[in-house]
């Protein structure tokens, strides 16, 4: 079954700075690959999202980019700010088999003000 | 819009006792879809409903979790008898198309469940 591989688990940036999370997935087929955010208390919020069509995708501040080939993604975060602060989430999907999403472990980022 | 409601908020109970979760979808979603998460871990799914049907239960321990969606709109998530491992936080999520469409999940708030 797929796999999702997330790194790093911990990131501390600083206001301002640029923040950068990498996954790998398992299974060449995997076709969806959304970003959740969530906060201390609250259930993951999706803040983009990339189809395996696509290699860029840009939101404002944030970005997504894919490389099917070495089968990883990469969420971007620039003009990082204090509201940034929780735990990042990657996830894999074959959406042509149910949206089965496989998260990674998730990454902890910390904007220092 | 509201959002996708679950109940308790918290629970806790000792091992061997059992335990049952709410959700309600938002309204209008098909499918619909429960996660474990343990701490430091990312969301794990259990089950996964389309309607009143289920799609996906392949990593449902079965021998102890059950699931319901008997009108295609609220689900209950039950646990008996409860073992220490199965603390965590449970998801539940829904989505408003079918299966083979790319659409957002959108998750409650999750139960906090701890087992003593």
């Amino acid at each position: 079954g797929e796999n999702v591989e997330q790194h790093p688990s911990t990131l501390s940036v600083q206001e301002g700075d640029s923040a950068v999370i990498k996954c790998t997935y398992s299974d060449s087929a995997s076709n969806y690959f959304p970003w959740y955010k969530q906060e201390l208390g609250k259930g993951p919020q999706l803040i983009i999202d990339i189809r395996s069509n696509v290699g860029e995708k840009k939101d404002q501040r944030i970005a997504v980019t894919l490389n099917k080939t070495a089968k990883h993604f990469s969420l971007h975060i620039t003009e990082t700010q204090p509201e940034d602060s929780a735990v990042y989430f990657c996830a894999a999907s074959k959406v042509d088999y149910g949206q089965n999403f496989v998260f990674g472990p998730g990454t902890r980022l910390s904007v220092l003000p | 819009e509201a959002g996708v409601a679950q109940s308790p908020r918290y629970k806790i109970i000792e091992k061997r006792q059992s335990v049952a979760f709410w959700c309600n979808p938002i309204s209008g979603h098909a499918t619909l879809y429960w996660y474990q998460q343990i701490l430091g871990q990312g969301p794990k799914l259990l089950i996964q409903f389309q309607n009143n049907g289920v799609v996906d239960d392949s990593q449902l321990p079965k021998d102890r979790f059950s699931a319901e969606r008997l009108k295609g709109v609220d689900s209950t998530l039950k646990i008996q008898p409860a073992k220490l491992e199965d603390s965590a936080v449970y998801l539940c999520a829904s989505s408003s198309l079918g299966v083979s469409s790319y659409n957002e999940q959108f998750f409650g708030p999750g139960t906090r469940l701890t087992v003593l």
